[in-house]
């Protein structure tokens, strides 16, 4: 089994729509990140957390919020999806800081 | 703020020469380092990192990657490229965060595509 999941994998919205991207690891990390990217962008920190009872705003969280509902699982929502969210997202997993583990992505398409 | 430039969007290289990808960061302190491979369609494996000590830092899959401060770089190379190997990849500096200690958040740069020709 994959140690970072994220589910769904592929997501067709809709403008106006809220959506929730998931993200799971069985690493026992405390750190949990989510990136954006975006073709000749990179990756673009959106959030991160280093413990269930903190969160940070990344480079660009203008229209996302997250929710750490434990120190395996770290959800991203889109309160109100537009056009220019459409991305993969990334979540990532780090322990103590060191090396940051990447999921496989969630495909995201906003009509 | 921490910022990291790739200077090659796309590289092409024949199966079996040589390859040398180039990464150049802008950070106060002595930086913690990485080299990810992304794969079509595929999430971000790491390469390699460098944290502290010997420059020169071996990786995965055969890659190589070489710190120098007096450049602001962190080279990444291969001495003889596989097919296999044609993917985009990222270098990336980690960024200290408030809470200091090994806090670190990541900063990528925009990375660069390698294409392969048998």
């Amino acid at each position: 089994d994959a140690d970072v999941t994220q589910t769904p994998r592929n997501r067709i919205t809709k403008t106006g729509k809220r959506i929730m991207l998931e993200c799971s690891q069985t690493k026992g990390h405390d750190r949990m990140y989510w990136y954006r990217q975006d073709p000749g962008l990179g990756l673009r920190l959106i959030y991160y957390s280093f413990d269930v009872k903190d969160i940070n705003k990344g480079e660009i969280s203008d229209g996302y919020s997250v929710s750490r509902q434990a120190q395996a699982k770290f959800s991203l929502s889109l309160e109100s999806a537009i056009p220019n969210q459409t991305a993969l997202y990334f979540c990532a997993t780090s322990s103590q800081g060191r090396t940051q583990y990447f999921g496989p992505g969630t495909r995201l398409l906003v009509l | 703020a921490q910022s990291v430039t790739q200077p090659d969007i796309h590289i092409t290289v024949s199966e079996g020469a040589s390859l040398e990808l180039r990464c150049n960061y802008s950070y106060g302190a002595t930086p913690y380092l990485f080299w990810y491979v992304q794969s079509p369609g595929q999430g971000l494996q790491l390469l390699l990192k460098y944290f502290s000590g010997d420059t020169l830092v071996q990786g995965i899959k055969g890659f190589e990657a070489e710190f120098k401060r007096s450049q602001s770089s962190f080279n990444l190379r291969k001495p003889s490229v596989h097919w296999s190997d044609a993917a985009e990849y990222f270098c990336a500096v980690g960024d200290i965060t408030p809470s200091g200690g090994s806090n670190y958040k990541l900063t990528f740069g925009k990375g660069t595509l390698l294409t392969v020709n048998p």
